[in-house]
């Protein structure tokens, strides 16, 4: 399967953990986003890598968030200090290159799901 | 980012039966995106529109990208039991998507 991947699927930690998710995009696939879902709603756009650039960042994106890209292929997004407010399924997804006239179209996957005690 | 409107929000149906639900913005979007997501698990795509008007099928699925830009729907012919999930809009207008609340799609044989 050459979709896009997360690790883990699942993650239960205590509040005030630290937590650390990746993501793989489909490869040549060269913009990755993540987004967070609760239940009953929809995907929320929390930030946009281009290569390795992290070209925007939600403001739903706390100080205690922070993601990366090092080599502009996989990505990882860290919590710091977890509250259960952080409980929710965290999507990545992936698009290609732009091509000139057309939006990009993003393919998500399966999400980590995290709950914090 | 942008409220969509989403309806119905969820749907009760008989196998065989069509299906119609819509999304609606007080914002101007560039692309149309439908996804469908089953229990603990991502999003998949279903159809992208790219064009005010456009039609586009997907085997069963049509949708349509509508005119004003702020609006699209997605019809579901004869349905059948592994239609059953959860069905969302998405519009694009520059990197993040926004998406509607979505459509709870329950299909009985």
């Amino acid at each position: 399967d050459t979709g896009v991947s997360q690790d883990p699927r699942h993650k239960i930690t205590k509040r005030g953990q630290n937590v650390t998710f990746r993501c793989d995009p489909i490869s040549e696939h060269n913009r990755l986003y993540w987004y967070r879902q609760t239940l009953g709603q929809g995907p929320e756009f929390l930030t946009y890598f281009q290569n390795e650039a992290q070209l925007e960042k939600s403001r739903l994106l706390s100080d205690r968030f922070s993601a990366e890209r090092p080599k502009g292929s996989f990505s990882t997004l860290e919590i710091q200090r977890t509250e259960q407010g952080d409980s929710a399924m965290y999507l990545c997804a992936s698009s290609p290159p732009s091509v000139a006239g057309f939006t990009d179209t993003q393919y998500f996957g399966p999400g980590t799901r995290l709950t914090v005690l | 980012g942008q409220q969509l409107n989403q309806s119905p929000q969820s749907m009760f149906i008989q196998e065989g039966e069509d299906v119609s639900m819509n999304c609606t913005s007080s914002s101007i979007f560039n692309t149309w995106l439908w996804y469908k997501q089953e229990p603990g698990e991502g999003p998949v795509l279903l159809i992208a529109l790219y064009k005010a008007g456009e039609l586009t099928s997907n085997g069963r699925l049509t949708a349509q990208f509508g005119i004003t830009r702020k609006d699209s729907f997605l019809n579901i012919s004869a349905s059948i039991p592994s239609d059953v999930g959860i069905y969302f809009c998405a519009g694009n207008s520059g990197y993040a998507l926004n998406f509607g609340k979505g459509t709870s799609l329950l299909v009985t044989p």
